[in-house]
């Protein structure tokens, strides 16, 4: 089974600082690779999705992500937060073909302070 | 994007009551729809997958006479926890997608059950 790792479990940043929020997967076959986001008091929204192609994926909010497939990982980035973005964000991944399954990470809660 | 209502958002039931949570896609058709649960601190873990008019097909280790999970139409699906205990207290969150599973999964809002 799919297992995926988000190992910073709570990160507090500044406005205007650069993120990056790690994302390893275990599988070694095709996979589909995705962050959600869920803002307090809302539901689970994609930010981004990864399938196929151009391996750095560009998502709403000015969000972007990187799969490195020797690395196993799909790291989240945006270069400039806002104190909006206060969130909990979650990777996940299934396995390729269109697969319904979808393993999630732990989460990372961001706190981005004005 | 598409909107999912989950029915209700709270629910307190004492301990071996039933409990039934109803997942709703407002706007599209959702052929396939899908059951998490949420523990604290936790990730989400896939409890079931249900097609409409088909029987659900559940993950390994959940219970499926406990998690009793119906789809019975394109835009409705429930999850009945049965004789619920204090241990099945959680965060009970569906999504829907429609026929294309190459398409978005939509989620809803969650239920957060507290059984006594």
């Amino acid at each position: 089974a799919q297992s995926v790792s988000q190992h910073n479990h709570h990160v507090i940043l500044s406005e205007a600082a650069s993120l990056e929020l790690g994302c390893n997967y275990s599988y070694g076959g095709t996979v589909n690779l995705f962050w959600y986001v869920q803002y307090p008091g809302q539901h689970l929204q994609l930010l981004l999705k990864y399938f196929s192609g151009d391996p750095l994926v560009k998502g709403i909010k000015g969000f972007e992500a990187e799969f490195i497939k020797s690395k196993f990982s799909f790291n989240l980035r945006k270069p400039s937060v806002q104190w909006s973005d206060t969130a909990e964000y979650f990777c996940a991944v299934n396995e390729g073909s269109g697969a319904n399954n979808l393993f999630f990470g732990t989460g990372t809660r961001l706190t981005v302070i004005p | 994007g598409a909107v999912v209502s989950q029915h209700p958002s709270r629910v307190i039931c004492k301990s071996g009551t039933s409990v039934k949570i109803e997942c709703r896609s407002l706007d599209f058709q959702a052929t396939t729809m899908f059951w998490y649960r949420q523990f604290p601190k936790k990730s989400l873990m896939l409890m079931a997958t249900s097609n409409e008019g088909s029987k659900a097909t559940y993950e390994q280790g959940v219970e499926k006479d406990k998690f009793l999970i119906n789809h019975a139409s394109l835009t409705l699906s429930t999850l009945t926890v049965t004789s619920a205990h204090p241990e099945d207290s959680s965060f009970y969150i569906c999504s829907a997608r429609d026929w294309d599973p190459y398409n978005e999964q939509f989620f809803g809002p969650g239920t957060r059950l507290t059984v006594l």
